[in-house]
């Protein structure tokens, strides 16, 4: 398996709170995104990283920040959450390739968010 | 937003049955297609990866075929098994950004 882990595993937090959510790889991996899962919607890209400081945003960007100061660490923010970031959250990684997607992705276990 | 879809949303299918599922992506810019494997509870986990036209992938019972200039790709499974019961993605890239663009999922329940 792939050495990714996301931090935490599930959190229930309030309207208007910030909220971390941490990916983590021992892969040494270049490219590491954040993916949202939600019923009907599949998973969709919220933002990616193609390097330490290097990030890009993805389709559902609107509400969430990223940074990238360590290959390892790949930080989401929701820096005022609101009800519609309830989701589950995926981190996935991938190895460089051309350009990122000529190589699988492999993904963290989730991160189960509720905002009340 | 790129337009990627996939074909039944859902399907439900006896034990020894042999299925398959379409995945439609723009036919222009492509780079690779993936296909993903998505059990209930766990991370979506690789089948293949595809990246030239007419390119044919098979693991086990599982196979892939990919027509880029059409925009499709098909997957099949031979002899459906319950624990081939999962939600199967689809994944499109193109050459102008190093991401991909996920479909919505067939969900496949297979039962004895």
């Amino acid at each position: 398996d792939a050495g990714i882990t996301q931090s935490p595993r599930h959190k229930v937090t309030e309207t208007g709170t910030p909220v971390t959510l941490r990916c983590h790889q021992t892969e040494n991996h270049r490219y590491m995104y954040w993916y949202r899962q939600d019923p009907g919607h599949g998973l969709r890209l919220i933002h990616y990283s193609y390097g330490v400081k290097d990030t890009d945003k993805g389709e559902v960007s609107d509400g969430y920040s990223v940074s990238r100061s360590k290959t390892e660490d790949f930080l989401l923010t929701l820096e005022s959450a609101t009800s519609s970031q309830t989701s589950v959250y995926f981190c996935a990684i991938t190895d460089s390739g051309r350009g990122g997607v000529h190589n699988e992705q492999f993904f963290g276990p989730g991160t189960r968010l509720t905002v009340l | 937003i790129l337009n990627v879809e996939q074909s039944p949303q859902s399907l439900h299918v006896q034990e020894g049955d042999s299925t398959n599922f379409t995945c439609s992506f723009p036919s222009s810019n492509f780079y690779a297609l993936h296909w993903y494997r998505w059990e209930t509870a766990k991370s979506p986990e690789a089948l293949f990866v595809m990246t030239l036209n007419g390119d044919e992938k098979k693991k086990g019972r599982i196979s892939a075929t990919l027509n880029t200039k059409e925009g499709y790709s098909y997957l099949y499974i031979k002899g459906s098994q319950p624990e081939d019961s999962a939600t199967y993605l689809c994944a499109f890239g193109t050459g102008t950004a190093s991401k991909l663009t996920f479909g919505t999922g067939t969900r496949l329940q297979v039962t004895l």
